[in-house]
């Protein structure tokens, strides 16, 4: 069956460490996937989106690696600030055509 | 330039009825997106309207419908509300042919009693 799995419910790390998030998938083939935060009662806003043709796309303090082979993608943040604290969701997009198949998301708390 | 727009914020309605959301698209944007968000999911995608039609089409049933307008605002209309319809319903929106960033909006709150 079909599944993409973000592996942790909630990460905890220390103000200033990278927050590493990962995402994993089966049976899909993606023309791309993408990340974006969510904070509480509101919208998920775009933040990177990486190619299946793409290794590694970066953007300020983000950096986000997809491996189609392993069919996985990490999404790091360096540097990382309380103000990072949110829920973060991976989603792929089979043809390019805008249907988003989400992750439950991972709840990142970046402690002071 | 105002984003993407929902409304209402927040709406309680009881099993049974029916119920209209309403979307408008950051300016310059030709396509919506629905998405269903239970609490501690991601969003589910519902469908999709592009020139007035619906495009794609999620593993929704029936009672869930849409339609867009000219001016590319939509809706979407839930029928014989069941206590699970009780969610975050997401409006999406995006330009073109290419569907790649997608810009959200905050959502309605529906609760189903």
């Amino acid at each position: 069956s079909q599944k993409i799995e973000q592996n942790s419910e909630a990460l905890n790390i220390q103000e200033g460490k990278t927050a590493t998030l990962t995402c994993n998938y089966t049976n899909y083939s993606p023309a791309y996937l993408q990340w974006y935060r969510q904070d509480p009662g509101r919208g998920p806003v775009f933040l990177l989106l990486i190619r299946e043709n793409e290794k590694e796309k970066r953007k300020e303090r983000l950096k986000v690696t997809f491996d189609t082979t392993l069919k996985q993608s990490l999404f790091h943040i360096t540097a990382s600030q309380p103000a990072d604290s949110a829920t973060y969701l991976c989603a792929l997009d089979m043809e390019s055509q805008g249907n988003l198949i989400f992750g439950k998301g991972t709840k990142l708390s970046v402690k002071p | 330039d105002a984003g993407v727009t929902q409304s209402p914020t927040h709406l309680i309605k009881t099993r049974g009825q029916q119920v209209t959301l309403r979307c408008s698209p950051k300016s310059g944007h030709d396509t919506v997106s629905w998405y269903q968000q239970a609490l501690g999911q991601g969003p589910q995608f519902i469908f999709q309207y592009y020139e007035e039609e619906e495009r794609q089409r999620g593993n929704f049933p029936d009672r869930f419908s849409g339609h867009q307008f000219p001016n590319y605002s939509s809706e979407l209309n839930v029928n014989a509300l069941l206590l699970g319809d009780s969610a975050l319903y997401l409006c999406a929106s995006s330009s073109g042919l290419l569907q790649e960033t997608q810009y959200f909006g905050p959502g309605t709150r529906l609760l189903v009693l």
